[in-house]
């Protein structure tokens, strides 16, 4: 059985930092990609990350390029997401999903996300 | 690549047919010919689901009732014999090419 835990979420003032981490059980990071996809309070789903099988090719969306950075470590079984010059717009629920396979885009196990609240 | 879902809300009764529709901006093929077009249901309060990937398939555990068709830039999922569970918003997503884009939603009410 497939299992995600998110953790790592809160509130945060704007511009500092806050690691998110997906703890994952049932499969092996070496064999799927992994993604990050937020959804802000009321609003829909937005991708923001993903992780290639193994770690090494990782890509973003445009608007956290260069503040978040995603990785895995396959010893732990877990994917972080680790966040920086966070502004109110990053406010949202933070879900962990495992690809259906190492790169195919369809995100087939979600955890049940964390909330991170930016705010002062 | 912007998808564009229709309608924003579907009113349905249980028991009855029900359709989605999502336009992509651009062809969703890669070079293996497939489109890169899944359909996802968030039950309320819950994390979204794979329902259909690659247009048609059904994900594991998935009731046969839930069907996807089409090919760009027009894609359908159909939803016979709606079922009280099935409420939720519906959103199709393309894995074309990243960013992964997600239409607004369809919210599908019994």
């Amino acid at each position: 059985q497939v299992y995600l835990v998110e953790s790592g979420g809160g509130v945060v003032q704007p511009g500092r930092p806050l690691r998110l981490s997906c703890e994952v059980s049932g499969f092996n990071l070496s064999d799927n990609a992994m993604h990050w996809v937020r959804q802000a309070p009321g609003e829909g789903l937005e991708w923001v990350a993903l992780v290639s099988h193994g770690g090494k090719n990782k890509e973003y969306r445009d608007s956290v390029k260069g503040r978040f950075s995603i990785s895995t470590d396959d010893s732990k079984k877990t994917v972080f997401l680790q966040m920086s010059g966070l502004t109110a717009g990053d406010t949202a629920v933070y879900y962990c999903a495992k690809d259906r396979g190492q790169r195919t885009g369809s995100l087939d196990s979600w955890g049940q996300g964390t909330l991170v609240t930016v705010s002062s | 690549i912007v998808l564009t879902q229709s309608p924003v809300s579907l009113p349905v009764t249980p028991g009855e047919s029900a359709s989605i529709s999502c336009r992509s901006s651009q062809s969703l093929v890669r070079v293996n010919g497939y489109n890169y077009l899944d359909w996802y249901l968030q039950k309320p309060g819950q994390s979204p689901q794979l329902l259909i990937y690659l247009g048609s398939h059904r994900a594991s555990g998935v009731p046969d009732r839930f069907s996807g068709s089409g090919s760009g830039p027009d894609f359908t999922l159909n939803i016979s014999r709606v079922a009280v569970e099935d409420v939720g918003v519906y959103y199709c997503m393309q894995a074309r090419q990243t960013p992964l884009t997600f239409g607004q939603g369809t919210k599908l009410e019994i």
